[in-house]
């Protein structure tokens, strides 16, 4: 079964310093979506991309965040630079067509630490 | 704005039983969709049940029901015959219907299923 993929599955990292996590969808999903999920709560949507071009990125620190989808598969967002308060898991995950009919497939998360 | 509460943050049970895992919602729209999802230790997020707001008959899937309360804005999720492979974080969502609108998440329901 096809699988939403993820790396790495843990970062620990420094402040101050930059990260970069990698996202594959389910091939033909043209919906990929970025969520955050600090310890104790529910995800929160980061950016959401159909195809290539960004949907929503209302939620996302873009002064320290950024996202790209540039062929409309794969995926990578960075942080730069990282804060204590960027530790959290961070989810990927895609859907077919981002409708409200579809359903959202989710990865396996990276787990980042910011010490 | 939309909100999702989830007001127990752990429960327990034993293997067989049943157990109901209680969410509220608010929101002022007509036409949305309701989730569970499941989030097993180490292990990615899935679907494990869906509503939509129109229809009156409540989902249900194998195991899986829920008791959908529109007019109270409940939505809450029965396990029967409880299983050790239940054990995981719960949370319930929230969508708007229409493209490209985002789930909301509850904070999560920590379940853990006793042998």
């Amino acid at each position: 079964e096809a699988e939403v993929a993820q790396s790495p599955r843990y970062k620990i990292t420094e402040k101050s310093q930059a990260v970069a996590f990698w996202c594959d969808p389910i091939s033909g999903h043209a919906t990929l979506y970025w969520y955050r999920q600090i310890l104790g709560q529910g995800p929160e949507l980061l950016v959401q991309f159909q195809d290539e071009s960004v949907v929503d990125d209302s939620q996302l620190p873009k002064d320290r965040f950024s996202a790209e989808r540039l062929k409309g598969v794969d995926s990578t967002l960075k942080i730069q630079p990282a804060e204590l308060g960027d530790s959290a898991m961070y989810l990927c995950a895609s859907s077919l067509a981002g409708r409200d009919t579809d359903t959202q497939y989710f990865g396996p998360g990276t787990r980042l630490t910011v010490l | 704005a939309q909100t999702v509460t989830q007001s127990q943050p752990e429960m327990s049970v034993q293997e067989a039983e049943t157990v109901t895992l209680s969410c509220t919602y608010d929101t002022s729209e007509s036409n949305y969709y309701l989730f569970w999802y499941k989030q097993p230790p180490s292990r990615q997020m899935i679907l494990v049940i869906r509503q939509e707001a129109y229809k009156q008959q409540n989902a249900t899937e194998n195991r899986f029901s829920v008791n959908f309360q529109k007019a109270a804005k409940s939505f809450s999720l029965k396990i029967s015959d409880s299983q050790l492979g239940d054990t995981a974080m719960y949370f319930c969502a929230f969508m708007t219907s229409g493209r490209d609108d985002k789930i909301i998440f509850g904070k999560g329901t920590r379940l853990h299923i006793l042998p």
